[in-house]
C-alpha cells in the first residue's frame, strides 16, 4: 500500500495570507493526486484532481503542483471559509489511500 | 443534480452485521465508480471499498473478508454489508462517486460498541 503523507499536522495562517501545504507519497503515483477540503461536521469536498486541475466551481485561490511523490497544495490568501482540514489521496493504486490530514487554523 | 444519501448506520455489537445504503440520484451508479470511505471519531479518511465497470471490486486490508460492496443497476443504489464487526470499525461512512471521489454523501454513523 502506498503510503501518504503530509506536512505539516497544523498550519497556523492570518488571514489573507497564504498556506502552502505538503504531501508526500511512498512511491511514484504520477499525477494520479487529489486533495480535499473538510469542515467540522460536513463530508469532503473535492478540490483539486490530477495533481493541478481544479475541481468544478473551485476558486482560483486554491492551486496545486507535483507528480512523482511530492505534491504542494497552496492557498493564495486565506479567507475564513478555507480553515478547515485538508487531506490528500493517490488514486494511482489500490487501495487509495489518504494522507493524515493538515488542519488550517486561524493564527 | 448529483446527490447520495447513505442509511443503515446504528449502533451494533461486535461481532454483528450491518448493512449500509447509498442511494444515488442524478447519475448512474453502473457507470461510475463507487466506493466507501470512513472516518472514525477524530480521525482522518480511511478508503474502504470500491465497484467499478462490470463490477469489479476492491478492498482495504483491514476489511477483506468482512465486507463486501455490491450495487443494484435498476435501483441506482450502492450497499456494503458488514460482517463481524469490530470496535474499529466505529466511524462516518460515506458513499462517494468517482475516482478521485467528486461526489460525496452526508455520511451514516455506525458505532460498534457492547
Amino acid at each position: 500500500e502506498i503510503l501518504m503523507t503530509q506536512s505539516p499536522a497544523t498550519l497556523s495562517v492570518s488571514p489573507g495570507e497564504r498556506a502552502t501545504l505538503s504531501c508526500r507519497a511512498s512511491q511514484s503515483v504520477s499525477n494520479t493526486l487529489a486533495w480535499y477540503q473538510q469542515k467540522p461536521g460536513q463530508a469532503p469536498r473535492l478540490l483539486i484532481y490530477d495533481a493541478s486541475t481544479r475541481a468544478t466551481g473551485i476558486p482560483a485561490t486554491f492551486s496545486a503542483s507535483g507528480s512523482g511523490t511530492e505534491f504542494t497544495l497552496t492557498i493564495s490568501s486565506l479567507q475564513s471559509e478555507d480553515f478547515a482540514v485538508y487531506y490528500c489521496q493517490q488514486y494511482n493504486k489500490w487501495p487509495q489511500t489518504f494522507g493524515q490530514g493538515t488542519k488550517v487554523e486561524i493564527k | 443534480e448529483v446527490q447520495l444519501v447513505e442509511s443503515g448506520g446504528g449502533l451494533i455489537q461486535p461481532g454483528g452485521s450491518l448493512r449500509l445504503s447509498c442511494a444515488a440520484s442524478g447519475f448512474s451508479v453502473s457507470s461510475n465508480y463507487m466506493s466507501w470511505v470512513r472516518q472514525a471519531p477524530g480521525k482522518g479518511l480511511e478508503w474502504v471499498s470500491v465497484i467499478y465497470g462490470g463490477g469489479t471490486t476492491q478492498y482495504a486490508d483491514s476489511v477483506r473478508g468482512r465486507f463486501t460492496i455490491s450495487r443494484d443497476d435498476s435501483k441506482n443504489t450502492l450497499s456494503l454489508q458488514m460482517n463481524n464487526l469490530r470496535a474499529e470499525d466505529t466511524a462516518v461512512y460515506y458513499c462517494t462517486r468517482g475516482a478521485p471521489s467528486d461526489s460525496w454523501g452526508q455520511g451514516t454513523l455506525v458505532t460498534v460498541s457492547s
